[in-house]
């Protein structure tokens, strides 16, 4: 089965500039994740999906940082304008639902100079 | 609120020597835990997970965890490792409807 694709791997843009990220989960996962992850840190959830509707956004800094996930399959995170703390790796990840697996793409890490 | 504690940012072994990666939970409710492995350049890859079922947990490449209720510990081991074993390790809990909570992780190095 094909895993999580993630685009782009690798993206370096200017502060105060915009940028999108673009995940497609694995087929037929409810649930869907974007993690933030810091260098040398563990991931940190942004925000949750399940089907297309918000489980759990409540660490999403919400006056940059956007998400939707279009008819339940795929999403995109948009962070407008970026900040330099805002370099990290962002990860997708997708599950059947509750209690089930965590599947998560290759990330895209992102350098903001 | 949930949360995890890896004990050691970084574990250094032999080639062959036990692997003992430490992990403490925080959690209100029974909880359910993973412990996930990462690649350099890679994504998260799922180890082993704990849900409620045996307490001694196997998982994908020779290693296995063991919850422990009382200590509030879910801490993964090896017999012996392997120099493929050298990644980052994180240990993560779920309550419910799985928001998954990591660990800061740790870095296994596997010495020759």
């Amino acid at each position: 089965e094909a895993g999580v694709a993630q685009s782009p791997r690798y993206k370096i843009i200017e502060k105060r500039q915009s940028v999108a990220f673009w995940c497609n989960p694995i087929s037929g996962h409810a649930t869907l994740y974007w993690y933030q992850q810091i260098l040398g840190q563990g991931p940190k959830l942004l925000i949750q999906f399940q089907n297309n509707g918000v489980v759990d956004d409540s660490q999403l800094p919400k006056d940059r940082f956007s998400a939707e996930r279009l008819k339940g399959v795929d999403s995109t995170l948009k962070i407008q304008p970026a900040k330099l703390e805002d370099s990290a790796v962002y990860l997708c990840a997708s599950s059947l639902g509750a209690v089930t697996e965590a599947f998560f793409g290759q990330g895209t890490r992102l350098t903001v100079v | 609120a949930q949360s995890v504690t890896q004990l050691g940012s970084h574990v250094s072994v032999s080639e062959g020597a036990l692997v003992l990666l430490r992990c403490n939970y925080s959690s209100s409710v029974p909880p359910y835990l993973f412990w996930y492995v990462q690649y350099p350049n890679q994504g998260l890859q799922l180890l082993l997970k704990y849900t409620s079922a045996a307490t001694l947990v196997k998982g994908i490449n020779g290693f296995e965890a063991e919850f422990k209720k009382s200590e509030t510990s879910f801490h993964l081991t090896k017999p012996s490792a392997h120099m493929s074993d050298a990644a980052e390790y994180f240990c993560a809990v779920s309550e419910g409807a799985q928001k998954l909570v990591f660990g800061q992780g740790t870095r296994l190095t596997i010495n020759p």
